[in-house]
């Protein structure tokens, strides 16, 4: 079956501006998680949703935020980007109940000049 | 919160050498995986092994839950298990089911 999909792979924008990354989780899967990845901070959890409710949150500022859609895709959103928001996000997926393995996408990989 | 610790940071061997990666964790887990992490930044899973011991081809995982521990075993490396590997652990299901990862050890693996 089709594993996490999460689009777009690369972005490149604009201090200031806003982006929005889309995560599309494992068919069946209801919960969706979000991680960033830094080289100065390694991989640090933003949020995690399940059933289109925010269930746990990170210590990340309100500029970042999510939700989740009926079908389990997830979007998530950075808004007046930083220079420090540049990073690695990803994005896993897993059943969201008792079974917790989780299985990631291929990441979106954000620079913000 | 939880606390994960992998060890050593660095691994450097020869192609066919045995290796063997460390992580310990600092409280009581619901969930270990493996990962590995290729050179695109995918974390591809190698193991789900909150207790237990699991082998997969050259890979083999042995967590120690009571002591906190879990160990990655590679046997006959090869020069494309080179790489970035985590360990990452979570408290619980639900609402505490987010993974916390250690800093990653970095194998590198010489021909």
């Amino acid at each position: 079956k089709a594993g996490v999909t999460q689009t777009p792979r690369y972005l490149i924008k604009t201090r200031g501006q806003q982006v929005t990354l889309s995560c599309s989780p494992i068919s069946g899967h209801r919960s969706v998680s979000w991680y960033q990845q830094t080289p100065g901070q390694g991989l640090q959890f933003l949020f995690e949703y399940f059933s289109e409710t925010q269930r746990n949150k990170g210590n990340f500022p309100g500029r970042f935020s999510g939700r989740q859609f009926s079908n389990s895709r997830s979007e998530m959103n950075v808004s007046t980007l930083e220079l420090g928001d540049s990073a690695l996000y990803l994005c896993a997926s897993s059943l969201g109940e008792w079974r917790v393995e989780a299985f990631f996408g291929q990441g979106t990989r954000l620079t913000v000049v | 919160g939880i606390q994960v610790e992998q060890s050593p940071p660095d691994l450097i061997l020869q192609e066919g050498a045995n290796s063997t990666l460390r992580c310990n964790f600092s409280d009581s887990v619901n969930n270990l995986q493996w990962f590995h992490q290729n050179p695109w930044g995918q974390l591809i899973n190698l193991f789900y092994i909150p207790s237990g011991t699991k082998q997969n081809g050259r890979l083999s995982a042995t967590t120690v839950a009571t002591e906190r521990y879990s160990l990655l075993y590679i046997s006959s490396s090869q020069t494309t298990d080179s790489g970035v590997y985590f360990c990452a652990v979570a408290r619980g299901s639900g609402a505490n089911s987010k993974l916390t990862f250690g800093k990653g050890i970095t194998l590198s693996v010489r021909p």
